[in-house]
């Protein structure tokens, strides 16, 4: 069965500062990786995917790498932002197109 | 991508009482995925919805608290029957981009509290 888990589960950096966030996948036979971003009550934001082939992919201020031998994925948000308060999760697709989470990072930037 | 709109957004049931919520997508799909997340807990499949055919329910979800329909390609409803406190969640929509990509999209979100 695959787990997800994400650390750390809670953080808080002040503005201006990089943020680290860890995700990381017990079966390393997975088709993708995806971050999402969730705010309060919220639905999920797609923010990036990475296909089980590719090492990183970017998006503006956000970088994301994926090390599946190691089961590991890492989301870094640079010069992070208070608009970038909210809870990250990660989710990796894997089987018969099954799809697993972790239970997120909730990050506050302090401004 | 897909823009999925779900309502209602929020609502506060009774007890005993049950709930309709609706997901539209902006482009056909074959596949829509209901999700619950509890109170801080991660998502978990509720069932599969497929389009001209029963949905498909994952392990400790039935059919009779959960009754889904699917009438159309573009559209689904979720109901969640005889409410108790502990369906308090958020209810998710979810499908799958067209392309080869796999990308997961989600609706906003339906969050209900029961008393």
């Amino acid at each position: 069965k695959q787990e997800v888990t994400q650390i750390p589960a809670a953080l808080s950096v002040p503005e201006g500062e990089n943020l680290v966030l860890n995700c990381s996948f017990t079966d390393s036979a997975i088709y993708n990786l995806q971050w999402f971003r969730q705010d309060p009550g919220k639905g999920l934001t797609s923010l990036l995917l990475i296909q089980s082939s590719q090492r990183e992919q970017t998006s503006g201020r956000l970088n994301a790498s994926l090390d599946k031998s190691s089961g590991r994925s890492t989301l870094y948000i640079a010069a992070s932002q208070p608009g970038d308060s909210a809870t990250y999760l990660c989710a990796v697709t894997y089987g018969n197109n099954r799809l697993a989470f972790g239970k997120g990072n909730q990050v506050v930037v302090i401004p | 991508s897909a823009v999925i709109s779900q309502k209602p957004s929020r609502d506060i049931c009774q007890r005993g009482t049950s709930l309709t919520i609706q997901c539209q997508v902006d482009s056909q799909v074959t596949m829509m995925f209901w999700y619950r997340q509890q109170p801080g807990q991660s998502l978990t499949l509720i069932a599969t919805a497929n389009q001209g055919s029963e949905a498909t329910y994952e392990s400790g979800f039935v059919i009779d608290k959960f009754p889904i329909s699917r009438p159309n390609l573009t559209f689904s409803t979720l109901t969640v029957s005889n409410m108790s406190p502990e369906d308090s969640s958020i209810y998710l929509c979810s499908v799958r981009d067209r392309s080869n990509t796999g990308e997961l999209f989600f609706g906003e979100g339906s969050r209900l509290t029961v008393l």
